[in-house]
């Protein structure tokens, strides 16, 4: 399978706990994104890397979310000191140069 | 706000119908709109995607209408199926084309 993976699939965690995800995107694209998307909404753009240069981070990303892409291939997405509000599912997505983001299958983050 | 608005939340629609989903944007800036496909649990997939040099396009089942003066694009699904059960998103971005802004979402029931 070629496409966009994310790991893990699920994670549970306790209020206060850090938590990492990681994305591997397609591989020779060069843009990848975090989205989160919660229930019931679409997915809302987190920030966006292009090679391994963070280059947009949306005001939802708080100072507890770091987001980081070494050598320009996969990412990670950090957050510190998790909160019941951090509950979703968070999105990656890659592309080559255009506009057409392909989605990874999410990770499902549940903070208890 | 929600740059994108998208209606109705939900759709109901026998097979063999053309359920049709509209969404309507604000930001003239916006020149690449496409729609994803989601299934539950899955992250979201592309399906056909638009920009503002062409009022229709079709990709198998799937035709875009775009307005430009109205600011308004639709997803129309022809000879529809159980199989395309499922929630759909519009989606839209600028030129320089990273973030994409997302509806709510449409859910989708066709019935058999």
């Amino acid at each position: 399978d070629t496409g966009v993976s994310q790991n893990p699939r699920h994670k549970i965690t306790k209020r206060g706990q850090n938590v990492t995800f990681r994305c591997d995107p397609i591989s020779e694209h060069n843009r990848l994104y975090w989205y989160r998307q919660t229930l019931g909404q679409g997915p809302e753009f987190l920030t966006y890397f292009q090679n391994e240069a963070q280059l947009e981070k949306s005001r939802l990303l708080s100072d507890r979310f770091s987001a980081e892409r070494p050598k320009g291939s996969f990412s990670t997405l950090e957050i510190q000191r998790t909160e019941q509000g951090d509950s979703a599912m968070y999105l990656c997505a890659s592309s080559f140069l255009g506009n057409e983001q392909y989605f990874g299958p999410g990770t499902r983050l549940t903070v208890t | 706000q929600q740059q994108v608005k998208q209606s109705p939340q939900s759709l109901i629609v026998q097979k063999g119908g053309i359920p049709i989903i509209n969404c309507a944007y604000e930001n003239t800036a916006f020149d690449y709109f496409p729609w994803y496909q989601q299934f539950p649990g899955k992250g979201p997939a592309l399906l056909i995607a638009i920009r503002p040099d062409v009022s229709e396009k079709k990709e198998g089942r799937f035709t875009i209408s775009f307005n430009k003066s109205a600011k308004q694009f639709s997803l129309h699904i022809m000879d529809s199926q159980p199989g395309d059960s499922a929630t759909y998103f519009c989606a839209a971005s600028e030129p320089s084309g990273y973030a994409l802004n997302f509806g709510k979402g449409t859910s989708l029931l066709v019935t058999p």
